[in-house]
């Protein structure tokens, strides 16, 4: 079964860099129809997609935020890369990664994993 | 950029109740529409794609509707279990979108 892990810092500073990383399973972003996505969620608060990077390594930017994300892949250990930069106190969220299924067929966020609390303050 | 409208933003019904939430695009999005459940502290869980297609495994109390820019989200009769807030997201060939989402409680 598909699973996926995000792992990174839980505490960056002001005008950090964040740096999170997908490990992910039972898939293989090399395999047509897929992708692998980020999602948020402040505390409280509404998801807010920010990236995705499909099997062909086309990328997605939330428009709001593009100038700050990064989005990449490493098919050799299963893993998606995000990064943003100049992180802000608002940016204090649960980050979630999450397999994005695009094969004519149904185009979602299907299997997601259990979410990486990062918390921005100085 | 597309803007997803979800109302209400919270929801009390009862148990058995038919509970309906909708969903509106700023432009027409087809078909291109899922729905979401996120129970309290879990990971949101797909239940609706393509705007009325049922996830495998969900139960057929849910269902969806609509087309263009006007969806709606229906449970057939809310069991406890259905606590949740749920939301609506569209995507198109530049960007996904979440609703603001609806919390949805029991009376």
């Amino acid at each position: 079964q598909i699973t996926l892990k995000e792992s990174g810092p839980t505490l960056v500073k002001p005008t950090q860099t964040l740096t999170l990383t997908c490990t992910f399973s039972d898939f293989s972003l090399t395999t047509s129809g897929m992708g692998v996505g980020w999602i948020r969620q402040p505390p409280g608060k509404a998801l807010e997609w920010l990236a995705l990077i499909y099997w062909d390594d086309d990328k997605r930017y939330s428009p709001s935020l593009k100038s700050r994300l990064s989005i990449s892949k490493d098919t050799s250990k299963n893993q998606v890369v995000l990064t943003v930069t100049n992180m802000d106190p608002v940016d204090t969220a649960t980050y979630y990664c999450a397999h994005y299924v695009s094969d004519g067929y149904r185009d979602a966020f299907d299997i997601w994993g259990q979410g990486t609390m990062v918390t921005v303050s100085s | 950029d597309i803007q997803m409208t979800q109302s209400p933003s919270s929801l009390s019904a009862s148990v058995g109740d038919r509970v309906t939430i909708t969903c509106q695009a700023s432009q027409d999005i087809s078909n291109y529409l899922n729905w979401y459940q996120q129970k309290p502290g879990k990971v949101p869980k797909l239940l609706i794609y393509d705007a009325s297609n049922l996830e495998t495994g969900v139960p057929s109390r849910f269902s969806g509707s609509g087309s263009g820019t006007d969806f709606t989200f229906t449970i057939g009769s809310l069991q406890p279990e259905d606590v949740a807030t749920y939301y609506c997201q569209q995507y198109d060939n530049v960007q996904c979108t979440f609703g603001q989402g609806t919390k949805l409680e029991i009376k």
